[in-house]
């Protein structure tokens, strides 16, 4: 029963361009959502997070959106950079517990 | 000056071993983690220890045995492995745990994971 699902396991955008990845969840409980990178052979480390009681968070080029209602998160990239090049995973949590991680979207940004 | 360090990165026995796999950190948080991550890429949580004590242990097999020295350590002990326990295991640690909303207490720190091969 996987509660977090990222439904695209890849995604090619030109350098420059937006990259939208996406992200859906099950658990109406889930309150903390967070976005992570990972690159080959490394761990992933933290991106951006949103708190339920938001609906949009930005840090530089990278902007989480939340829509409550559908259930439904996203990572918008602007401009893209080939260095985005990475897997990234959205993971959420209910009131701080355990997170739940989706299966990860492999970003390449192509030069 | 790695802030969560695992060893070792990678790990090829045979079936039927005993293995270890050890988590260092060193960022001063109180809760730890084991994460496996199978072929089809999916990262489930196995254990989860806050301050040593265990407080997240999802289902899996008796075999997989988390051991927490002190809060800056958390190993993990498999035992008579098989060869649907080769996978990649990531070991993080967060600040604290179920304090959902504050900005940094949540976001977990991963290691660079241990790619462990049963042959």
């Amino acid at each position: 029963d996987q509660q977090v699902k990222q439904n695209s396991p890849s995604l090619s955008v030109q350098e420059g361009r937006i990259s939208i990845l996406n992200c859906d969840y099950t658990n109406s409980m889930f309150d903390y959502f967070l976005w992570y990178k990972k690159y080959p052979a490394e761990g992933p480390t933290f991106l951006i997070s949103i708190s339920s009681i938001k609906d949009k968070n930005e840090d530089g080029r990278f902007t989480v959106f939340l829509n409550k209602s559908a259930k439904h998160l996203s990572l918008h990239i602007v401009p893209s950079q080939p260095g985005d090049s990475a897997v990234y995973f959205c993971a959420a949590s209910a009131f701080g517990n355990q997170f739940y991680f989706g299966t990860g979207t492999s970003l390449t940004v192509i030069p | 000056d790695t802030a969560v360090s695992q060893t070792p990165k990678y790990l090829v026995t045979q079936m039927g071993n005993d293995k270890s796999i050890k988590c260092e950190q060193n960022l001063g948080h109180d809760t730890m983690y084991w994460y496996k991550q199978d072929s089809k890429k999916f990262l489930k949580i196995m254990f989860s220890y806050n301050n040593k004590e265990l407080i997240i242990n999802e289902t899996v097999p008796n075999r997989f045995s988390p051991k927490s020295p002190d809060k800056a350590h958390l190993n993990l002990h498999i035992n008579s492995l098989e060869l649907g326990d080769s996978a990649v295991y990531f070991c993080a640690s967060s600040l604290k745990i179920g304090t959902s909303g504050r900005a940094g207490t949540d976001t977990q720190y991963f290691g660079p994971g241990t790619r462990l091969t049963v042959l």
